[in-house]
């Protein structure tokens, strides 16, 4: 069972700062990893699969690397709007398992 | 524009069994490996199962025991079924859809509905 970990928990930032949020996966997943952002009261919505593709509609402020077990999420400059919980989200090829990881809360400082 | 709307019952009892629909439009049930997540008040999510158009499925380890997907494709629908629900089960229920390759990810959701478990 792979097992994904989000650091930091919170990360306290003001907008125009840069964020950097982290997911670690306990076995190697390839490219098969996926960002997700969820505002209260709404669905998540996706922001990056495979590993670094940005979903459609998605601002070019959002970029993603990484594979194997080490990825990285980045807001070039933080809007208002971006102050949100962030979840990456794994899914085994067969059978289809899919694992979140536990979420980056990104707060106002 | 895809569409998906969960439907059901937004209050069961202990010991009884949860069940909810998920309505497609826009497109064909067959376009996405259909899936189930929930997410227990202040909590992260928790992806319950998948059921593909063909009806195989797969469900998390943890709630398979108690978990029935099932799809009807003439109303471009799939159903959770789970039973001997407890408190824990109090969650917010999302249906999702995964297109599979190159995206093998949910890129579409509905909005949620909110199923709480009380006597």
């Amino acid at each position: 069972e792979i097992v994904l970990t989000q650091s930091p928990a919170t990360l306290s930032l003001s907008p125009g700062e840069r964020a950097t949020l982290s997911c670690r996966a306990s076995q190697s997943v390839g490219s098969f990893l996926a960002w997700y952002q969820q505002k209260p009261g709404q669905s998540p919505k996706i922001l990056i699969y495979d590993a670094s593709n940005r979903a459609t509609g998605i601002p070019a402020r959002f970029s993603a690397s990484g594979s194997g077990t080490d990825f990285t999420l980045t807001i070039s400059s933080l809007e208002p709007e971006d102050f949100a919980v962030y979840y990456c989200l794994h899914r085994t090829n067969w059978p289809p398992v899919s694992t979140f990881g536990p979420g980056t809360k990104v707060d106002f400082k | 524009q895809v569409q998906l709307q969960e439907s059901g019952p937004g209050l069961v009892k202990p010991s009884e069994t949860l069940s909810l629909t998920c309505t497609i439009s826009g497109v064909s049930i067959s376009k996405y490996i259909c899936s189930w997540i929930r997410q227990s008040p202040g909590k992260g999510l928790e992806w319950i199962g998948y059921i593909y158009h063909t009806g195989s499925s797969s469900y998390n380890p943890s709630l398979k025991s108690r978990v029935t997907m099932s799809l009807d494709t003439s109303k471009n629908q799939f159903s959770l079924k789970m039973t001997s629900v407890s408190a824990a089960d109090t969650a917010v229920y999302y249906c999702a859809g995964d297109p599979g390759a190159p995206v093998n990810a949910f890129d579409v959701w509905g909005q949620g509905t909110m199923v709480t478990v009380s006597s």
